[in-house]
């Protein structure tokens, strides 16, 4: 069975960097052809793509958000870590991450939001 | 980023209609288009991979279909459980991934 658990400060100040950890079970990122991505949404909004890792340790980032966010792996604890520099406000949603394309297998979220 | 562009962002229809959305692309890409179906609270279900691929366990109502920069997502005959919203997503292997901003299909 495959699960994803998003985990991280539930509230961020503005400017502050957030880091949020996605651990996950029943699969391997060594495996070839898998690939983790994170995902967010801002209350009742769309799905706003932001980053991927796959096996090979390639990196792929939403060209608007390039500058401020990092994704990396740790295979040996099955996480895959986000942070992303400088928070506003309008950064305030949930976060998800997920193994798609193969496969669609999602955590259930983490609610962020960034207020002074 | 290949953007996706959905419409309508708002469809009303009835149980029993025939549902079609359409997902254009800023620019022609492989087949690699997926539609997805979230409720509110849920994360997004898998309805749809390849632009034509039924996912396993999705019912038969649901197709895709499309080559290039259009797309289209449809429901032949809608039913109670289908009243969600939908995106679609481009994933082309070899660039960083888009959705499209979404279909509320609502009740008439």
């Amino acid at each position: 069975q495959v699960t994803l658990k998003e985990s991280g400060p539930a509230l961020v100040k503005p400017t502050q960097t957030l880091t949020l950890t996605c651990t996950f079970s029943g699969f391997s990122l060594s495996t070839s052809g898998l690939r983790v991505s994170w995902i967010r949404q801002p209350a009742g909004r769309a799905l706003e793509w932001l980053a991927r890792i796959d096996w090979n340790d390639d990196k792929f980032y939403s060209t608007s958000l390039k500058s401020r966010l990092t994704i990396s792996k740790d295979t040996s604890k099955n996480q895959v870590v986000l942070t992303m520099t400088n928070m506003d406000p309008m950064d305030t949603a949930t976060y998800f991450c997920a193994r798609m394309h193969p496969y669609s297998d999602w955590g259930q979220g983490t609610l962020v939001t960034v207020s002074s | 980023d290949i953007q996706m562009t959905q419409s309508p962002s708002t469809l009303s229809a009835s149980v029993g209609d025939r549902v079609t959305i359409t997902c254009r692309a800023s620019q022609s890409f492989s087949n690699c288009l997926a539609w997805y179906q979230q409720k509110p609270g849920n994360a997004p279900k898998l309805l749809i991979y390849k632009a034509s691929s039924l996912e396993s366990g999705v019912p038969s109502r649901f197709s895709g279909s499309g080559s290039g920069t259009e797309f289209t997502l449809t429901i032949s005959s809608l039913q109670p459980d289908d009243f969600a919203t939908y995106y679609c997503q481009q994933y082309n292997l070899s660039s960083p991934w888009t959705f499209g901003q979404g279909t509320k299909v609502e009740i008439k």
